[in-house]
C-alpha cells in the first residue's frame, strides 16, 4: 500500500512569491492535515481537512491556506512568501477524523525562501 | 512553558544498550500517546500508538503512560545502529482531531 506522497520534494522561491504544495493520502484515507516543522519551533499543527472542509486550524497567519478534493487529496498554499516560511512542510493523513485514528506523515516538501 | 517537554539530547548510546526517551506534558485532556521515528530527509514513521495509561509492546519497543504523572517513555531494547534518527514524542485529545502535539524530539545515535 503506498504511504502518503508529497510533491514536489524540494523548492527554491524568492521572497514576495506564492507557492502551492500537494498530498497525496494513503488510499481510503479520509482525513488531511498539515505540519511545518523548523529546527527552532519544532513541528507545528498548520491546519486539518476532512469532506473537503477545513475543520482546525493552527496559529499560523492568512497566507497560509489549504484545500482538500473530493478524492482526499490536498493542497495548501503560501502566498507572500517571507524568510521565516522556509521550512519542511509534511502532509499527514488518517482514516477518519478522530483522536484515535493514528496519523501517517509524507517525507515532506522542503521550502526555501531566498 | 511548552505543553509538552522532551529532552533533545544528543544521545548517545553502543549498541545493545536499552535506551529511555521521555516526554511530559501539562494538557490534562491529552489522551492519545504517539512516539514517531524520524530519519534525517525524512518524515515521522510511527512506532507506538497508546491510548491513556498502561503499558505497549512492539518487538524490541516498549511504550508507557502514566496520565497521573504527564509522563510518557519509549524504551528500546537491544539498541541497533539503524534505530539511530530522532524520536519525537506527540498527543492529541479532546476535539483537537488532527492535531497532534509534540515535543522537540530527541536525535539518539547508537554505535557500533
Amino acid at each position: 500500500k503506498a504511504g502518503v506522497t508529497q510533491t514536489p520534494r524540494y523548492l527554491i522561491k524568492t521572497r514576495g512569491q506564492q507557492v502551492t504544495l500537494s498530498c497525496s493520502p494513503i488510499s481510503g484515507h479520509r482525513s488531511v492535515s498539515w505540519y511545518q516543522q523548523t529546527p527552532g519551533q519544532g513541528l507545528q499543527f498548520l491546519f486539518e481537512y476532512f469532506s473537503e472542509t477545513q475543520r482546525n486550524k493552527g496559529n499560523f497567519p492568512g497566507r497560509f491556506s489549504g484545500r482538500q478534493f473530493s478524492n482526499s487529496r490536498s493542497e495548501m498554499n503560501v502566498s507572500t512568501l517571507e524568510l521565516g516560511d522556509s521550512a519542511l512542510y509534511l502532509c499527514a493523513s488518517s482514516l477518519w477524523r478522530g483522536s484515535d485514528s493514528p496519523l501517517h506523515f509524507g517525507n515532506g516538501t522542503r521550502l526555501t525562501v531566498t | 512553558q511548552k505543553e509538552v517537554e522532551q529532552d533533545p539530547g544528543p544521545l548517545s548510546v553502543p549498541e545493545g544498550a536499552i535506551v529511555s526517551l521521555n516526554c511530559t506534558y501539562s494538557n490534562s485532556a491529552f489522551q492519545y500517546f504517539m512516539w514517531y521515528r524520524q530519519y534525517s530527509r525524512k518524515g515521522p514513521e510511527l512506532l507506538m500508538y497508546t491510548y491513556s495509561s498502561g503499558n505497549k509492546e512492539d518487538g524490541r519497543f516498549t511504550a508507557q503512560v502514566d496520565k497521573s504523572s504527564k509522563y510518557i517513555s519509549l524504551f528500546i531494547r537491544d539498541s541497533q545502529p539503524s534505530d539511530s534518527a530522532t524520536y519525537l514524542c506527540a498527543m492529541s485529545g479532546g476535539t483537537s482531531y488532527g492535531k497532534l502535539t509534540f515535543g522537540q524530539g530527541t536525535i539518539l545515535t547508537v554505535h557500533p
